[in-house]
């Protein structure tokens, strides 16, 4: 069984488009994110959720909204698609503890903006 | 946030001990160093996480000075499997609003060669 999976696994959209990434976890964690890896391979945080509360927002244009429908789900929903936005976008989840500090990642999702 | 620097690549052979020095001189007393190492098309994979001194498992070993201003990912007889980007990444344990509030490095891509 996939532990954190990610649908869809490429994405290919044109600009302007709204589109959506689906996230889920199996493992009973309370604390889900997402990041975007770029063509040169850095990593970075853009969201985090804790219990479906909003803990991490960084420098992320509105046009990305997160949505949790529960603890297990966290979706990113992307409107007005630009150019820059083509990356792989990684979900991730972990278990909220003092003793926590393993995040497991998902496959991600290779998107491509036209 | 800590920031961390890392060399862009290292080459390696097969059989040998491979040494990634990571440098995060503004690391706060409650931030971990965790390892990271991610293969082509896949997500990151948790290696190994240390606090201070020598942390070992059957991965790898992680070496912290007295001081922590750096670390020091050792990967014992490397194998042409081990070719991956590895990232180092500083910050607190992930319990509720520390989730997210460690920064990646930028990668160290390790190519093993026959």
């Amino acid at each position: 069984d996939t532990a954190v999976s990610q649908t869809p696994k490429y994405l290919v959209t044109q600009m302007g488009n709204d589109k959506s990434i689906k996230c889920e976890q199996n493992l009973g964690h309370d604390t889900m994110y997402w990041y975007k890896q770029d063509s040169k391979k850095f990593l970075k945080i853009m969201f985090s959720y804790n219990n479906k509360e909003l803990i991490i927002n960084e420098t992320v244009p509105n046009r990305f909204s997160p949505k949790s429908p529960d603890k297990a789900h966290l979706n990113l929903h992307i409107n007005s698609l630009e150019l820059g936005d083509s990356a792989v976008y990684f979900c991730a989840s972990s278990r909220s503890g003092s003793d926590s500090y393993e995040q497991y990642f998902g496959p991600g999702t290779r998107l491509t903006v036209t | 946030l800590a920031k961390t620097t890392q060399p862009i690549s290292m080459d390696s052979y097969e059989g040998q001990e491979v040494n990634i020095t990571c440098s995060h001189n503004n690391i706060a007393t409650n931030d971990y160093i965790t390892w990271y190492q991610q293969f082509p098309s896949q997500g990151p994979r948790f290696i190994i996480q240390g606090y201070k001194t020598k942390v070992t498992n059957e991965v790898a070993s992680l070496f912290i000075p007295a001081d922590r201003k750096s670390s020091t990912l050792s990967l014992p007889r490397v194998s042409l499997s081990d070719t991956a980007v590895y990232y180092c990444l500083v910050g607190p344990r992930l319990y509720n609003t520390n989730a997210g509030k460690s920064t990646f490095g930028d990668g160290t891509t390790l190519t093993v060669k026959p």
